[in-house]
């Protein structure tokens, strides 16, 4: 079945202890990306991947590292968690990056940073 | 960056149309609107997108304005099952994706 995997699907952690939230798609799928959700705020880009060793920003970025060695995989790091941090993550891939590819989502992990 | 607006909250009855609008009066030329829907306790899922043309597909109907500042999706006949939030989102070209933050749609039995 074609999907997105997020592990951990739930997590609470305190403040400063780095964490590691995956994200793997078996769709080979160039672009990948990680959004979080928060009330009233909606879904923001943090950082998306173009390709392999490809990353860029998104709308927030601080407090948050990625990586994309390979292709199926894009981790999302917190180096230093912070309670601002507390919210819903959805990773997110889609074929290509031109205007007309959809993205498939993941079925979120929700973090809590005490 | 181009960006999006909506109503936050919509109600409509079951089986009748529902016509979600969204306005993105910055729209660049190259910009393509894609609407995505999230289920209660799941990640948003991809319902339909166009550029310039009116789109339908199984799932609904994408109206897009001549100007392309706005956009409308429609729902034929609303079920039960179709109580989310709807967002519209651009692709900005330099594949940056930017969510409004969505209109929660509640469908009344």
């Amino acid at each position: 079945e074609a999907q997105v995997t997020q592990n951990p699907r739930y997590l609470i952690t305190v403040t400063g202890k780095k964490l590691t939230v995956t994200c793997s798609q078996n769709m080979n799928h160039e672009y990948m990306s990680w959004y979080r959700q928060d009330p009233g705020l909606g879904l923001r880009q943090i950082y998306y991947s173009m390709n392999v060793e490809v990353t860029d920003k998104g709308d927030v970025p601080e407090g948050y590292k990625v990586s994309r060695k390979e292709k199926r995989n894009f981790p999302l790091i917190l180096e230093s968690p912070s309670p601002n941090q507390t919210s819903l993550y959805f990773c997110a891939s889609s074929p290509g990056t031109s205007g007309t590819d959809t993205q498939y989502f993941g079925p979120g992990t929700r973090l809590t940073v005490l | 960056d181009a960006k999006t607006t909506q109503p936050n909250s919509m109600e409509s009855n079951e089986e009748e149309p529902v016509h979600l609008p969204c306005n993105h009066s910055t729209i660049s030329g190259t910009d393509y609107i894609h609407w995505y829907r999230q289920l209660p306790s799941q990640g948003p899922e991809y319902v339909i997108h166009g550029l310039t043309s009116n789109v339908n597909n199984r799932m609904a109907s994408l109206a897009i304005a001549e100007d392309r500042k706005s956009s409308t999706l429609i729902l034929h006949r609303a079920t039960l099952r179709d109580a989310a939030v709807y967002y519209c989102t651009l692709s900005s070209g330099t594949y940056k994706y930017i969510f409004g933050t969505g209109t929660r749609l509640k469908v009344l039995a």
